[in-house]
């Protein structure tokens, strides 16, 4: 069974960093490229990076290029997400989703985890 | 990238169709043929409901249709059910390994 499960969210101050993980299982991990999508309190989805299979080619939508990291472990089967100069307006649950080999489309995603950013 | 442009809600009643509207540019929809569709409860991730425009996931009912003309991508559920009550989001890729999402469109079922 294909599981994603995302930890590290929480409650932190704008400018302060944070650091996202998803635990990848039930699959080949390494075949996959990864990508973050965020939702924001009562709003839609947003995409937010994309990382290849291999951590050689990676994305970044305008809103968090310069301030959020992406990077996976394949050996681990993780996929983490780096978040530096946090603000109030990266409030949102995150998900990690999975897309497969050459596809272009979130087949699997985790539960989602919540991070805020308040003082 | 700007949001694709969806209706913020549609209803109907049991048994009645309903179709969503997705509207791109040429940069996303328009471009490529990898416009997907995601149903999410209140509380839940996101389900894959059709990629590559009109294909369903096994598991997907063929309730769900989908189709693409131009820059908008639609979306249509046939029979409604109950269980179908729950917000409707699109997303299309737009090159480079990067994505766009709708604004999102809440089923409501009467």
């Amino acid at each position: 069974e294909v599981q994603l499960v995302e930890s590290g969210g929480g409650l932190v101050q704008p400018g302060g960093s944070l650091r996202l993980s998803c635990a990848a299982s039930g699959f080949t991990f390494s075949r996959c490229d990864m990508n973050w999508v965020r939702q924001a309190p009562g709003k839609g989805l947003e995409w937010v990076s994309y990382i290849s299979s291999t951590g050689s080619t990676v994305y970044y939508a305008d809103s968090v290029k310069g301030r959020f990291t992406i990077s996976r472990d394949n050996a681990k089967n993780a996929v983490y997400l780096q978040m530096n100069s946090l603000r109030a307006e990266d409030t949102a649950v995150y998900y990690c989703a999975r897309v497969w080999a050459v596809e272009y489309y979130f087949d699997y995603w985790g539960q989602g985890n919540l991070v805020t950013v308040s003082s | 990238q700007s949001a694709l442009t969806q209706p913020r809600s549609v209803s109907g009643s049991p048994g009645q169709s309903v179709t969503i509207s997705c509207t791109g540019t040429s940069s996303d929809v328009g471009a490529f043929d990898y416009v997907s569709w995601y149903q999410q409860h209140p509380g839940k991730a996101p389900k894959l409901m059709i990629y590559d425009v009109s294909k369903r996931p096994s598991g997907v009912p063929d309730r769900f249709s989908a189709s693409k003309s131009g820059n908008t991508a639609s979306l249509t559920i046939s029979g409604l059910q109950a269980e179908d009550e729950a917000d409707y989001y699109c997303c299309s890729y737009a090159g480079s390994y990067t994505y766009v999402f709708g604004t999102g469109t809440k089923v409501t079922v009467l």
